[in-house]
């Protein structure tokens, strides 16, 4: 059963306005969640991450909210832009057998459309 | 600085063919770990090393054997590779954080 999950495949948004890509898990032992980047034929690239002790990290145009008690966090983009475009995976992290484990997402293709 | 490096970043193999693929980084953490990826999938992890001279399966071991060769070097070797192993493979390393580093890939297509 997937731990993490990524319900839309892809999403499209025009230049400059918000791009918003959910996440959902299961698993209460989470305790730290990161989003990825990632551009075609390059490895993911760490973006921003959240405590699970906080509900909302800021980054510059990124910010990242965290629901703990619906188990749903989200990813904000404003303004979004066309260097955006790329594939975004949530992820879930848990200590266990003497390091840090990471549960992925399907991953969303994320447009933005010039 | 190089970060996470792999090698090769392309291979085709021939099913029954053996090969390793190598991954080293420069950042001095402890632990390190393989994924692959595959299309519509998430990364899933095949095997990690949380220090050196420790090895643990992940969640898609099956056909793989890794090495953590030293602090630097963790590899991971497809003793006879099968179509159902072609795959875009990532290493990754951390500090001993949360927050995992990863090296650029190697596409694999096994015939």
């Amino acid at each position: 059963d997937q731990q993490v999950k990524q319900n839309s495949p892809s999403l499209s948004v025009q230049e400059g306005r918000i791009s918003i890509l959910n996440c959902d898990y299961t698993n209460s032992m989470f305790d730290y969640f990161l989003w990825y980047k990632k551009y075609p034929a390059e490895g993911p690239t760490f973006l921003i991450s959240i405590s699970s002790i906080k509900d909302k990290n800021e980054d510059g145009r990124f910010t990242v909210f965290l629901n703990k008690s619906a188990k749903h966090l989200s990813l904000h983009i404003v303004p979004s832009q066309p260097g955006d475009s790329a594939v975004y995976f949530c992820a879930a992290s848990a200590f266990g057998a003497g390091s840090y484990q990471l549960t992925f997402g399907k991953g969303t293709k994320l447009s933005v459309i010039p | 600085n190089a970060g996470v490096t792999q090698t090769p970043k392309f291979q085709v193999l021939k099913t029954g063919q053996s090969m390793t693929l190598q991954c080293a980084q420069d950042m001095n953490h402890n632990s390190m770990y393989w994924y692959r990826q595959d299309p519509g999938m998430g990364l899933r992890l095949i095997y990690y090393s949380a220090s050196e001279g420790t090895t643990d399966k992940g969640e898609v071991p099956n056909g793989y054997n890794v090495s953590r060769l030293n602090k630097r070097e963790f590899s991971l070797r497809l003793e006879s590779a099968a179509p159902s192993q072609t795959s875009v493979y990532f290493c990754a390393s951390t500090p001993d954080t949360d927050t995992q580093y990863f090296g650029p890939g190697t596409r694999l297509t096994v015939l």
